[in-house]
């Protein structure tokens, strides 16, 4: 059974500052996604990783896949109070060798203080 | 070019009844995948459809839920004598192919009372 982490599930941060959410799963897959939703809303797409090595920014928000440690991070750059939301990973099973529907983490509720 | 619609976007159902939720992929998609996501949790893989194909249910309950993608309309998932346990926001997503990247519709909030 393929297995999604995250971590922290919890994150409160300062305006300005640096982070990094790190995304952890347990069996060999090439796709990894990254959502954001916010409250009562549906999944916004960030990022689509599809290779090893692939690295994506857009905005104060980069991503990255590392597929021999099965570890993906986004990376919070001086971060704003717009980017409070939730944040999911997602890793695609059939790239995993099982179904085709997405295996998500727990989610990153992020808070953003000024 | 509409996205992925679902309807309706809030439903109250008493312990017992029936809900029915629709789903619309986006034009030219085929699949479509259904998703339930408790409070505070992540979203769960229910089920994967196609035209009027189910090719994986392995996330669905054994019993009173049940999906279908006819070939005119829309997908729709069938959650029958709801209890309060069914309480969740239900998401549809489409992709044009398998293994593509999937679109979320804005979910449907069922409440069960």
């Amino acid at each position: 059974e393929l297995k999604v982490e995250q971590n922290p599930l919890f994150l409160s941060m300062q305006e300005g500052k640096n982070y990094t959410i790190y995304c952890n799963y347990s069996t060999t897959s090439d796709r990894l996604y990254w959502y954001r939703q916010d409250p009562g809303k549906s999944l916004e797409s960030l990022f689509v990783l599809l290779s090893n090595g692939a690295v994506k920014q857009e905005g104060r928000l980069m991503a990255s896949l590392d597929t021999k440690a099965r570890l993906s991070t986004l990376h919070i750059t001086a971060a704003v109070h717009d980017l409070s939301a939730t944040y999911f990973c997602a890793v695609d099973m059939l790239a995993g060798g099982g179904a085709d529907g997405l295996t998500f983490g727990k989610g990153t509720h992020l808070i953003i203080q000024p | 070019n509409a996205g992925v619609m679902q309807n309706p976007r809030h439903l109250v159902r008493r312990r017992g009844q029936e809900a029915r939720l629709r789903c619309s992929p986006m034009k030219g998609h085929s699949h479509v995948y259904w998703y339930r996501q408790l409070p505070e949790e992540g979203l769960k893989f229910m089920v994967y459809l196609q035209k009027e194909n189910i090719i994986d249910e392995s996330g669905m309950p054994k019993e009173r839920f049940s999906a279908e993608f006819p070939k005119e309309g829309p997908s729709i998932l069938r959650i029958q004598q709801v209890v309060r346990g069914d309480s969740a926001a239900y998401f549809c997503a489409s992709s044009p192919g398998t293994s593509d990247e999937q679109y979320f519709g804005p979910g449907t909030r069922l409440t069960v009372t």
